[in-house]
């Protein structure tokens, strides 16, 4: 079954500081994989995917993230923080398949320090 | 707007009553998808359609929950002799195509059942 593992409830840190936000995942497949990210009050919203091709991909306001198939992780990092980022962070994954479903991990709540 | 819509936007029941959930896609949509959000976790996989068929609904977590699209647009999900245990955000998204690349959320329903 899938299965996604976030490793870090909530994250303090301080504008400009760097984050990397923890995501393991468990499929016996081809996986396509998001980050999906809750700003306060408003809806979920799509961050960045990988679907294929190369493993770093790029997303949306300097978010990027690291598909690394040997160890089953697709960690989400930004090299500079700002208090607009405040938020909660979902990593989630898909089979493959058409018909799969899309599972979401716990959520990482990040605060931003200004 | 041309987003995801769902109402109520809040609901309260006595336990033991039968609640409706409405989903409005964004019209074209194919995929539907149906997540149960408790308080400081990450939302739960309910069911999925594209268009009318209902291709999973193992996430669904009694027979008392029960989801539909009928004619491949609206959306409602049911839930039946409400227990406390049910409250919870209940949120709907939506996709464009089979893969499923972004999915759009709506604000969710919350549900407090008493």
């Amino acid at each position: 079954a899938q299965s996604v593992s976030q490793h870090n409830h909530h994250v303090i840190l301080s504008e400009a500081a760097s984050l990397e936000l923890g995501c393991n995942y468990s499929y016996g497949g081809t996986v396509n994989l998001f980050w999906y990210v809750q700003y306060p009050g408003q809806h979920l919203q799509l961050l960045l995917k990988y679907f294929s091709g190369d493993p770093l991909v790029k997303g949306i306001k300097g978010f990027e993230a690291e598909f690394i198939k040997s160890k089953f992780s697709f960690n989400l990092r930004k090299p500079s923080v700002q208090w607009s980022d405040t938020a909660e962070y979902f990593c989630a994954v898909m089979g493959y398949s058409s018909a799969s479903k899309i599972i979401f991990g716990s959520g990482t709540r990040l605060s931003i320090r200004p | 707007g041309a987003g995801v819509s769902q109402s109520p936007r809040y609901k309260v029941a006595k336990r033991g009553q039968d609640v409706a959930l409405r989903c409005d896609p964004i019209s074209g949509h194919v995929s539907l998808f149906w997540y149960q959000q408790a308080l400081g976790q990450g939302p739960e996989f309910l069911t999925y359609f594209q268009n009318e068929a209902q291709l999973d609904k193992s996430g669904l977590p009694s027979d008392r929950f029960f989801a539909e699209r009928p004619e491949g647009s609206v959306s409602t999900l049911k839930i039946q002799r409400t227990q406390q245990e049910d409250s919870a955000v209940y949120l709907c998204a939506s996709s464009g195509g089979q893969r499923n690349e972004k999915l759009f959320f709506g604000s969710g329903t919350q549900l407090s059942v008493l």
